[in-house]
């Protein structure tokens, strides 16, 4: 059973106007979600990440906004530029329980921002 | 430079011949992992470790072993290749992968088997 997802295999803007790509997630007990973005051809870069008791984190042109009574997360990113153009991975931890090093992740959406 | 260190970076292999992929991290990490990702089905986590000596499965254990001798170390093997195990391999570091910034991913290793 899935328990991260990301339900929209692509995504299309052109550039200067939001990106918004979303994630749900099943598990209740997730307590930290993470945003990840990957070129072809190179490992996945950590981009913005935020903890379950808050609703949102801004760093630049990134936001994610979290919300838990829905089981949701989305990451805004404005204005979006051509070099945004990758795939993004949302992904979750619980971390107790001995499940510290379990990071799972949704299978990704595939940004392509048009000039 | 802080970084994650794959290889080889690309291997065709035959069927059943065992290979190890290495990884090795040069930030002290104690956290280390291997993913998979796969056409549609995104990335997922093959085992993970916590320190030295203490590993445990993630979501597709099977047909793979892991080793951590080192802290920096942490080598992935397949005893007995198949076919289905042609994908495109991760390893990552972490000092606490569920914290601001998560895992830190090597550039890959793209394994197919015949």
């Amino acid at each position: 059973d899935q328990q991260v997802k990301q339900n929209s295999p692509s995504l299309s803007v052109q550039e200067g106007r939001i990106s918004i790509l979303n994630c749900d997630y099943t598990n209740s007990m997730f307590d930290y979600f993470l945003w990840y973005k990957k070129y072809p051809a190179e490992g996945p870069t950590f981009l913005i990440s935020i903890s379950s008791i808050k609703d949102k984190n801004e760093d630049g042109r990134f936001t994610v906004f979290l919300n838990k009574s829905a089981k949701h997360l989305s990451l805004h990113i404005v204005p979006s530029q051509p070099g945004d153009s990758a795939v993004y991975f949302c992904a979750a931890s619980r971390n107790y329980g001995g499940s510290q090093g379990n990071l799972i992740f949704g299978k990704g959406t595939k940004l392509s921002v048009k000039p | 430079e802080a970084q994650v260190t794959q290889n080889p970076r690309y291997l065709i292999t035959v069927t059943g011949k065992k290979l190890t992929v290495t990884c090795s991290q040069n930030m002290n990490h104690e956290y280390m992992s291997w993913y998979r990702q796969d056409p549609g089905l995104g990335l997922r986590q093959i085992y993970y470790s916590m320190n030295v000596e203490v590993t445990d499965k993630g979501d597709v254990p099977e047909g793979y072993k892991v080793s951590r001798k080192e802290k920096r170390n942490f080598p992935l093997i397949l005893e007995s290749p198949s076919p289905n195990q042609t994908s495109l391999y991760f390893c990552a570091s972490s000092l606490d992968p569920g914290r601001p910034y998560g895992y830190t991913f090597g550039s890959g290793t793209r394994l197919t088997v015949v």
